[in-house]
C-alpha cells in the first residue's frame, strides 16, 4: 500500500526549533516529488515547496522562502519540514504530499500523510 | 504569487449539479494543462478528485470532470451526493511552483 505517514502533533514555544518528517512507503522514494502543504485553522491549502529526493532539488514558495527548510533522507525515505525559530503564526496543520511528474504519474499530489498539527504558543 | 480565485461557496440539491470555477493567469493556469482539484471533509487530509485538467484517479466517480478554457478551469459535480459535501480546491502548476485556489465549500442542500 502506497502511503504518507507524518510525524504527531507538536506543541512548542516562540522562538523554538522544530523538525516535522514524512515517512513514505510503497513506492520507490525517488521517483516522485514530496511537496508540504500549510493549512492555518479554519483557511485554506497553501503549498510550501517541494523537493525531489532524488537530487535535493528543493524550489519553495515565495511565502515561505527563507522561513521553512525542506529536505529528505533517500536512504530512509523520509522527506522534512522544519524551523529554527518558530513563530505564534506557525500555528497550522502540515501536510506532505507525493507529487508525481514523470511521464505515466499523474501530475498532482495524488497521495497525502495524515497531517501533523504544530501548535506555537507561549 | 496570488492564490487562484474560487467562489467562498456552491450548493445544490441531491441530484443536481455544481460547477466550481478557478481563475488564474497566463502564468498558472492559462500556461499549463496541470490543474488539479482536491476534496477535503472536516478534519481529514485533501483528497485528488481530479488531475490535469480532465482526468480522473482510479476510484474517483464519474460524477465528477474537470474542464479548461483560456486562465479559468471549472469543476462540475453531476447528481450531487449528501457525501459531496466539503470544501474543494483548485491547485495548478506555475512552473517550480504550485499554488492553490481559495477554496470553495459545497453545501447539499
Amino acid at each position: 500500500e502506497v502511503q504518507l505517514v507524518q510525524s504527531g502533533a507538536e506543541v512548542k514555544k516562540p522562538g523554538e526549533s522544530l523538525r516535522i518528517s514524512c515517512q513514505a512507503s510503497g513506492y520507490s522514494f525517488t521517483s516522485y516529488w514530496i511537496s508540504w502543504v500549510r493549512q492555518m485553522p479554519g483557511k485554506g491549502l497553501e503549498w510550501m515547496g517541494r523537493i525531489d529526493p532524488s537530487d535535493s532539488y528543493t524550489p519553495y514558495s515565495p511565502s515561505f522562502q527563507g522561513h521553512v527548510t525542506i529536505s529528505a533522507d533517500k536512504s530512509i525515505s523520509t522527506a522534512y519540514l522544519q524551523w529554527s525559530s518558530l513563530k505564534a503564526s506557525d500555528t497550522a496543520m502540515y501536510y506532505c504530499a507525493r507529487l508525481g511528474y514523470r511521464y505515466g504519474q499523474p501530475f498532482a499530489m495524488d497521495v497525502w500523510g495524515q497531517g501533523t498539527t504544530v501548535t506555537v504558543s507561549s | 504569487q496570488s492564490a487562484l480565485t474560487q467562489p467562498p461557496s456552491a450548493s445544490g440539491s441531491p441530484g443536481q449539479s455544481v460547477t466550481i470555477s478557478c481563475s488564474g493567469t497566463s502564468s498558472d493556469v492559462g500556461a499549463y494543462d496541470y490543474v488539479s482539484w482536491y476534496q477535503q471533509h472536516p478534519g481529514k487530509a485533501p483528497k485528488l478528485m481530479i488531475y490535469e485538467v480532465s482526468k480522473r484517479p482510479s476510484g474517483v466517480p464519474d460524477r465528477f470532470s474537470g474542464s479548461k478554457s483560456g486562465n479559468t478551469a471549472s469543476l462540475t459535480v453531476s447528481g450531487l451526493q449528501a457525501e459531496d459535501e466539503a470544501d474543494y480546491y483548485c491547485s495548478s502548476y506555475a512552473g517550480s511552483n504550485e499554488v492553490f485556489g481559495t477554496g470553495t465549500k459545497v453545501t447539499v442542500l
